[in-house]
């Protein structure tokens, strides 16, 4: 069994360029969740799904950040008109959903995003 | 304030000694939380949750929970110098957000 998987590793674009990330969770995870990283900071949440339903979206996500998960498995992050404070560390967690309230999440190893 | 607080330490421990992580919380409606490693450049890793008031122990691990306080700790016993990493404190909130604390470094000196 694979854990988290996330593509690409590293990304470097100019500052107005759109960008796009994927995450393929842990096989049988039902819940998956993205988060965005700087120095020295925790984890921030962006948003999260449930299947392929966004069930919860930071209310600090900018109208430049999307995020899809057609299928209910894989999930991509797309960040439009990127610009210099979008640089950071964006990490992807799955969870299996159950009727305790623990969701244990598991990340994957981060895609790190410098916009120049 | 925020969701979630960590002294940033850094915290230095002797090898072989307890070392004592707090977390506090502001959302009483909060019912999971977890503790999280993370090393320099890498991506967290999960070590212990808990739900229930009181303690839960894993190996070297003890994470502590007090939801009257909005308190919960991690204690790790017999520190070696491979628990050197930040520990990151987070908490399930209603709605299922999850939030973070900005970490807490620990470094075990040999």
């Amino acid at each position: 069994d694979t854990g988290v998987s996330q593509d690409p590793r590293h990304k470097i674009t100019k500052r107005g360029q759109n960008v796009t990330f994927r995450c393929d969770p842990i096989s049988e995870h039902n819940r998956l969740y993205w988060y965005r990283q700087t120095l020295g900071q925790g984890p921030e949440f962006l948003t999260y799904f449930q299947n392929e339903a966004q069930l919860e979206k930071s209310r600090l996500l900018s109208d430049r950040f999307s995020a899809e998960r057609p299928k209910g498995s894989f999930s991509t992050l797309e960040i439009q008109r990127t610009e210099q404070g979008d640089s950071a560390m964006y990490l992807c967690a799955s969870s299996l959903n159950s009727a305790r309230p623990l969701d244990e999440q598991y990340f994957g190893p981060g895609t790190r995003l410098t916009v120049t | 304030q925020k969701e979630v607080e960590q002294n940033s330490g850094p915290l230095s421990v002797p090898e072989g000694a307890i070392a004592s992580l707090n977390c506090t919380y502001s959302d009483r409606g909060s019912q999971s939380f977890f503790w999280y490693r993370q090393y320099s450049g890498k991506s967290p890793e999960l070590i212990m949750s808990i739900y229930s008031n009181g303690d839960k122990e894993d190996g070297r691990f003890t994470a502590q929970l007090n939801k009257a306080s909005q308190y919960v700790s991690l204690l790790i016993r017999d520190s070696q110098p491979s628990d050197s990493a930040t520990y990151l404190c987070a908490v399930n909130s209603p709605g299922n957000q999850f939030y973070f604390g900005t970490g807490t470094s620990l470094t075990v000196i040999p």
